[in-house]
C-alpha cells in the first residue's frame, strides 16, 4: 500500500525566502512522485515529477524537489518566495504498474511581504 | 457516506468512435473536476464546474472533448472519434466549494483504451 504525509497544512514564509514544503511517502514499489499546484478556483496543475533517473527534478515556476530513497521524502523547495506562489501543494504517489494516485492533505503556503 | 463514483471502470473501444465517461459526484459537492492521467504522467486538468457558473474549460485538449454537467450533479465526459492517445486513466474529482484550500476528493477513474 502507498501513503502520502504532507508535514504542516499551512506555511507561511516571507517574500523572497526559502520555500520548503515537506513530503514523506511509503510505498512497497518503486514509485513515481509528483507535486501539484491549485491556485483559487483552478483545477490541479502539475509542478514537477520523479519518474526514473536524476533524483533532483526541476519544475515550473523555480520549484524542484529531490527524490531521497534513503529519507523516502521527497520535499518541495523554491529559493526565493514570490507573492504569486500563494496557493496549495499536494504531492503525490502513485505505482509504476498501475495509474492509482495518492495524494496527500495540501500544504496551504502563504507568502508574506 | 458515498464518495464520488464513475463508470465505467474500464472502456476498451475502436479508434474512431465515440465514448462517454460518467461521473457522480459527492452529494452537495458543487465543484467538480475532470483530469486525465497517462501512465507516468501527472494529472492533466480537463475541465472545471462550479455552481451554474460556466465550466472552465481551458485543460480540453481539442474539440473532440466535451463535458457537460447536469442539475449540478452528475457530469459526463464525452469523446468524439477517439485517438490511441486518448488512451489515459479518465480521473473525476468533487469538493464541497470553490476556494484554494478545499480538499478534493477523487473517484476511482475510468481506464480508457483505444485501439
Amino acid at each position: 500500500a502507498q501513503s502520502v504525509t504532507q508535514l504542516g497544512s499551512h506555511v507561511s514564509v516571507s517574500e523572497g525566502a526559502l520555500v520548503l514544503l515537506r513530503c514523506n511517502y511509503s510505498s512497497s514499489v518503486p514509485p513515481y512522485l509528483f507535486w501539484y499546484v491549485q491556485y483559487p478556483n483552478q483545477g490541479l496543475q502539475l509542478l514537477l515529477k520523479y519518474t526514473t533517473g536524476a533524483t533532483l527534478v526541476k519544475g515550473i515556476n523555480g520549484f524542484e524537489a529531490e527524490f531521497k530513497k534513503s529519507e523516502t521524502s521527497f520535499h518541495l523547495t523554491k529559493p526565493s518566495a514570490h507573492m504569486s506562489d500563494a496557493a496549495e501543494y499536494f504531492c503525490a504517489v502513485s505505482d509504476t504498474g498501475g495509474f492509482k494516485t495518492i495524494f496527500g492533505a495540501g500544504t496551504r503556503l502563504f507568502v508574506k511581504a | 457516506g458515498a464518495g464520488v463514483s464513475q463508470s465505467p471502470s474500464n472502456k476498451v473501444t475502436e479508434k474512431g468512435k465515440d465514448v462517454e465517461l460518467r461521473c457522480d459526484p459527492i452529494s452537495g459537492h458543487t465543484a467538480l473536476y475532470w483530469y486525465r492521467q497517462s501512465l507516468g504522467q501527472g494529472l492533466e486538468f480537463l475541465i472545471y464546474f462550479q455552481g451554474n457558473s460556466a465550466p472552465d474549460k481551458s485543460g480540453l485538449p481539442s474539440d473532440r472533448f466535451s463535458a457537460e454537467r447536469t442539475g449540478g450533479s452528475v457530469s459526463t465526459l464525452t469523446i468524439q472519434r477517439t485517438q490511441q492517445e486518448d488512451s489515459a486513466v479518465y480521473l473525476c474529482a468533487s469538493s464541497p466549494r470553490q476556494g484554494v484550500s478545499v480538499k478534493q476528493y477523487f473517484g476511482p477513474g475510468t481506464r480508457l483504451t483505444v485501439t
